[in-house]
C-alpha cells in the first residue's frame, strides 16, 4: 500500500518568517495529495489540496508544490502567524485500486515564536 | 450545515467492554469515513463505506464493525474493547465528486 514520510516532526518559526513542511509518497498511482491542519482538540481541517496533473497551487499565504518524478510535495506558508500554530498534516490517496481512503504522514507541530 | 458530528466526545471502557461511537453528516454524501490517530501519529483508515449498504475494510479493520443503514449515519462498533483501542476516532465524509473529505471533531477513547 501507500507510505507517507512528513518532515519535520517539529518546526519552530518565528512569526513573520516562512515555513515549509515535506512529504514523500511511495506509490506513483497516488493522484491527490491534501494537507491538513489540526488544531488541539479538534478534527483536521483542510487548507490546501493539489492533484498530480499540477505542480503548484497557491492561495494567499499558503502553496503547495508537487513533484510526480522524485514523489515528493511540500507545504510553504508564507508570513507565518500566530494562529498558524498547530499540527500539519499531509496526505496522499492512492487510486490504483483496493481501499478508498487517505493515507496520512505522522504531522509537524508548527510553532511560531512571537 | 452541522457537518460531520460524533458522539460521544470522550468515554472510558473497561476492558472487555463494548460500545458504538456515532457518526452522522448531513451533507448528503455518499462516502464516509473512520480515521484512528494514535499519539504522535498520522490518522489511520479503519473502515469506509461508498453509499448506504456498502461498508469496506480500510488499514486496520481488526476489533472494529461497522454498518451503513442511511446516508447520514456511519456508527463503529467496538465488540471487546482492549488497550491497544485506545485512540482519538475521527469520521469523515465526502462527496462523490469531490476528493475534499469533511472531518468531525473526534470521539477521544480510552481503554483501560
Amino acid at each position: 500500500g501507500e507510505n507517507v514520510e512528513q518532515h519535520p516532526s517539529t518546526l519552530s518559526v518565528q512569526e513573520g518568517d516562512s515555513a515549509v513542511i515535506k512529504c514523500t509518497y511511495s506509490d506513483s498511482a497516488s493522484n491527490y495529495f491534501p494537507w491538513y491542519k489540526q488544531e488541539l482538540g479538534k478534527g483536521p481541517q483542510l487548507i490546501i489540496d493539489i492533484r498530480s496533473n499540477v505542480g503548484e497551487k497557491k492561495d494567499q499565504r499558503i502553496a503547495v508544490t508537487l513533484n510526480k518524478t522524485a514523489k515528493h510535495f511540500s507545504l510553504h506558508i508564507t508570513e507565518t502567524q500566530p494562529e498558524d500554530s498547530a499540527v500539519y498534516f499531509c496526505a496522499a490517496r492512492y487510486s490504483g485500486g483496493g481501499a478508498d481512503g487517505l493515507t496520512f504522514g505522522k504531522g509537524t507541530h508548527l510553532i511560531i515564536q512571537p | 450545515n452541522a457537518g460531520v458530528t460524533q458522539t460521544p466526545k470522550f468515554r472510558i471502557l473497561k476492558i472487555g467492554q463494548s460500545m458504538t461511537l456515532q457518526c452522522a453528516q448531513d451533507m448528503n454524501h455518499n462516502y464516509m469515513y473512520w480515521y484512528r490517530q494514535d499519539p504522535g501519529m498520522g490518522l489511520k483508515l479503519i473502515y469506509y463505506s461508498v453509499g448506504a449498504g456498502i461498508t469496506d475494510k480500510g488499514e486496520v479493520p481488526n476489533g472494529y464493525n461497522v454498518s451503513r443503514s442511511t446516508t447520514e449515519d456511519f456508527p463503529l462498533r467496538l465488540e471487546l474493547a482492549a488497550p491497544s483501542q485506545t485512540s482519538v476516532y475521527f469520521c469523515a465524509s465526502r462527496e462523490t465528486a469531490q476528493e475534499t473529505q469533511y472531518f468531525g471533531p473526534g470521539t477521544r477513547l480510552l481503554v483501560l
